[in-house]
C-alpha cells in the first residue's frame, strides 16, 4: 500500500487566494482525519470524517476553512481566502475506525505558505 | 479536561547514550489510549506505539521501552544506547473514549542526538 497520499507537498500562494488540498487515504481505512501543525499551536486537529461523513468540525478555525470527503479515496481541505495566519503544516491521516485500537496513519504533509 | 504534557521541549544527547522522553497526561476517562509518534526531519508523522489504559505492562521493542504508570499518569518513553537516526520530534497523545474520539497531542520533544 503507498500510505496516505497527500498533495501538494508544498504550496506557496498570495493572501486572498484560494488553496485546495487534497488527501488519498490508505483503501479500507474508514475514518479521515485533518490535523494542522504550528510551531505556536502543535497539533491541532481540524475535522474527521467517518465512513465519508463528517462527525467532528469543532476545530475548524473559521468559515474559510471547509472539508469535503466525497468518496473513501479521497477528501478535500479548501481555505478560501488565504491569510498568512494560515501558513502551516497540514497533515491527512486515516485508520481502520476510531483510532482507539490502531494508531493513525499520517500523509507527508502540505506545507502551506500564504504570503 | 483532557491535557498531554511534554515538558522537555528539546533534549541533546550523545550517540550511545540512553534517553527518557517524559509525557503527562490528565483525563477523568477510565478508558483511554496513550500513543507514541515520532516526526522525523523528513516531516511525516510515524506510529510507534499504542497502550489501552488496562494495561500498564511496560513493552520493550528494540532499543525503545516504554513505562506506563497510571498512578502518576505517565506514560514515558526511554532509547536506549540512542543513534544519530533517532533525532525526530516525539509526540505522545491521548485518546478517550468520551467526547468525540480524537487524539490529544502534547506539544512534542525534540531530541538532538549528536554523533
Amino acid at each position: 500500500d503507498a500510505g496516505v497520499i497527500q498533495s501538494p507537498r508544498h504550496e506557496v500562494t498570495e493572501m486572498g487566494q484560494e488553496v485546495t488540498l487534497r488527501c488519498k487515504p490508505i483503501s479500507g481505512h474508514n475514518s479521515l482525519f485533518w490535523y494542522r501543525q504550528t510551531m505556536m499551536r502543535g497539533l491541532e486537529l481540524l475535522i474527521y470524517f467517518n465512513n465519508n461523513v463528517p462527525i467532528d468540525d469543532s476545530g475548524m478555525p473559521e468559515d474559510r476553512f471547509s472539508a469535503k470527503m466525497p468518496n473513501a479515496s479521497f477528501s478535500t481541505l479548501k481555505i478560501q481566502p488565504s491569510e498568512p495566519r494560515d501558513s502551516a503544516v497540514y497533515f491527512c491521516a486515516s485508520s481502520l475506525g476510531t483510532a482507539s485500537n490502531y494508531g493513525y496513519t499520517f500523509g507527508s504533509g502540505t506545507r502551506l505558505t500564504v504570503v | 479536561a483532557q491535557k498531554v504534557t511534554q515538558a522537555q521541549t528539546e533534549i541533546s544527547v550523545v550517540e550511545k547514550e540512553d534517553v527518557t522522553l517524559d509525557c503527562v497526561y490528565e483525563t477523568r476517562d477510565t478508558t483511554y489510549y496513550l500513543f507514541w509518534y515520532k516526526q522525523p526531519p523528513s516531516g511525516e508523522l510515524v506510529f510507534l506505539i499504542r497502550r489501552n489504559s488496562f494495561d500498564e505492562q511496560n513493552e520493550i521493542s528494540g532499543r525503545y521501552s516504554w513505562n506506563f504508570q497510571k498512578s502518576t499518569s505517565s506514560f514515558n518513553f526511554t532509547i536506549t544506547a540512542s543513534q544519530v537516526v533517532d533525532s525526530a520530534v516525539y509526540f505522545c497523545a491521548l485518546f478517550t473514549t468520551s467526547g468525540t474520539y480524537k487524539y490529544i497531542f502534547g506539544t512534542g520533544t525534540r531530541l538532538k542526538v549528536l554523533a
